[in-house]
C-alpha cells in the first residue's frame, strides 16, 4: 500500500538557521504530494503541494521539489523564524479529484528559538 | 475560499454519552469529507470517508456502530461518538476536498475530545 516516510524529530533550530524535513514515499501510480503545517491545538493547514514530477511547491518561504525518481519531497526553508514552529506533515494523495484519502507521514515537530 | 468549519472545538463528557461533532463547508459544495483522528504526538489516522446522500465507508479497525457518521447535505457532515469511553479521548479533526480552482484539501480546525 501507499506510505509516507518524515525524518522523526524534534527538530530544534535557532532564528535563521536552515530547515530541512526529508519525506519519502511508496506509492503506485503517480501521487499528488502534500506538507500540511499543525500548529499547537488547531488543525491542519495546506503548506505547499505538487502534483507531477519535477514541480516545486512553495509557499511563506517554503519549498519542496517533487522527486519521481528518489520518491522524495523534503520541505526546505532558508532561513526559520520562532513562528515557523509548529508540526510538519509530509502526504500524497493517488488522486486528483477522485476523492482519494490522504496518507500521511507521522509528523515532525519544529522548534525554533529565538 | 474552502473553508471548513468544525464544531465544537472541545468537549468534554461523562462516559456513556453522546458527542457530536459538525463539521461544515462554508463556500463550496463537499460530496466527499473525510474524518481523522489524531492521537498525541502522532500522526492523522483516517476513521471514514464520508459521501453526501450515502453511508460512510469506514477504515479497517473502525467501529461502525460506535462512530456515527451522517453526510445529509452538500454542506455538512456529523461524527457522533456514542456511549463515550475515556479510550475515546482524542483529537478528531474533518476534512473536505476542494477542487474549485486548485485541487486539495481543507481540514477543519478539530475537535478535542475528553471523556471524563
Amino acid at each position: 500500500g501507499n506510505s509516507v516516510t518524515q525524518m522523526e524529530g524534534p527538530v530544534t533550530l535557532s532564528e535563521e538557521a536552515f530547515l530541512t524535513i526529508n519525506c519519502t514515499y511508496t506509492a503506485t501510480g503517480y501521487p499528488s504530494l502534500f506538507w500540511y503545517v499543525q500548529y499547537p491545538g488547531e488543525g491542519l493547514q495546506l503548506l505547499l503541494k505538487a502534483t507531477k514530477a519535477d514541480d516545486k511547491g512553495s509557499n511563506k518561504g517554503f519549498e519542496a521539489t517533487y522527486r519521481k525518481e528518489t520518491t522524495s519531497f523534503h520541505l526546505e526553508k532558508g532561513s526559520v523564524q520562532v513562528s515557523d514552529s509548529a508540526v510538519y506533515f509530509c502526504a500524497l494523495s493517488e488522486g486528483r479529484g477522485g476523492s482519494e484519502k490522504l496518507v500521511f507521514g507521522k509528523g515532525t515537530k519544529l522548534t525554533v528559538n529565538p | 475560499g474552502a473553508v471548513v468549519s468544525q464544531h465544537p472545538s472541545w468537549v468534554i463528557c461523562k462516559s456513556g454519552t453522546s458527542v457530536k461533532i459538525e463539521c461544515r463547508s462554508l463556500d463550496f459544495q463537499a460530496t466527499t469529507m473525510f474524518w481523522y483522528r489524531q492521537f498525541p504526538k502522532q500522526s492523522l489516522m483516517l476513521m471514514a470517508t464520508s459521501n453526501e446522500g450515502s453511508k460512510a465507508t469506514y477504515e479497517q479497525g473502525v467501529e461502525k456502530d460506535k462512530f456515527l457518521i451522517n453526510h445529509a447535505s452538500l454542506t455538512l457532515s456529523t461524527l457522533t461518538v456514542t456511549s463515550a469511553h475515556p479510550e475515546d479521548s482524542s483529537f478528531y479533526i474533518c476534512s473536505a476536498e476542494w477542487t474549485g480552482g486548485s485541487y486539495g484539501y481543507t481540514f477543519g480546525s478539530g475537535t478535542r475530545l475528553t471523556v471524563v
